[in-house]
């Protein structure tokens, strides 16, 4: 399992956008990169997932370079409620067996 | 679509006590996890379910705690005896088996052992 590095914390203000990056150097050629946030109280909620490229759904976009060793998650316009833990995962899907191995995460707090 | 459940949601013991959680996961879902998340950490997993056959429990402490998921669909999680080491917040989650990446969790149980 490709090991990832992720900023502890971040801050932020409502309406801007926000942009966590996820460095994973010894990534597999079957690895995809998954995100999941997490708000206090509550177990965590899977966000985006992508291999290469660019992915985009109506919560985030996943920026994803061509060599693969990093992604950014970015959040468009946040508000107070992004205010959350947000997990960076790298592992192989499309087996018979798969493991999520959670990091610390990067704390964002979203000011008003 | 009713999500995963949990209960208890609050459990205070003493140590040396037992203790068990319960969880009923999203319905179809096969495969079925048990994490374990200390303050200010990500969640570890603990045990992996694929209908009621393990697969993976390699971090579980064997000695004090234990699963089970008998029917394939509710699942127990049990600690005897509780160290004060294990106060921390119990999470199930589930998934489909052709889609373990993207999982689902339930609300948690946090545990305080004193």
């Amino acid at each position: 399992l490709a090991k990832t590095t992720q900023p502890i914390s971040m801050d932020s203000y409502e309406g801007q956008e926000v942009n966590i990056t996820c460095s994973h150097n010894n990534i597999a050629t079957n690895d995809y990169i998954t995100w999941y946030q997490q708000f206090p109280s509550q177990g965590p909620r899977f966000i985006i997932q992508g291999y290469k490229t660019k992915v985009t759904n109506e919560v985030a976009s996943l920026f994803i370079p061509a060599d693969r060793k990093s992604s950014t998650l970015s959040l468009p316009r946040v508000s107070l409620s992004d205010t959350a833990v947000y997990y960076c995962l790298v592992g192989e899907i499309n087996t018979g067996f798969q493991k999520l191995v959670f990091g610390t995460g990067t704390r964002l707090l979203v000011s008003p | 679509e009713a999500g995963v459940a949990q209960s208890p949601r609050y459990k205070i013991i003493e140590k040396r006590q037992s203790v068990a959680f319960w969880c009923n996961p999203i319905s179809g879902h096969a495969t079925l996890y048990w994490y374990q998340q200390i303050l200010g950490q990500g969640p570890k997993l603990l045990i992996q379910f694929q209908n009621n056959g393990v697969v993976d429990d390699s971090q579980l402490p064997k000695d004090r705690f234990s699963a089970e998921r008998l029917k394939g669909v509710d699942s127990t999680l049990k600690i005897q005896p509780a160290k004060l080491e294990d106060s921390a917040v119990y999470l199930c989650a589930s998934s489909l088996v052709d889609n373990q990446e993207t999982q689902y969790f339930g609300p948690g149980t946090r545990l305080l052992v004193l």
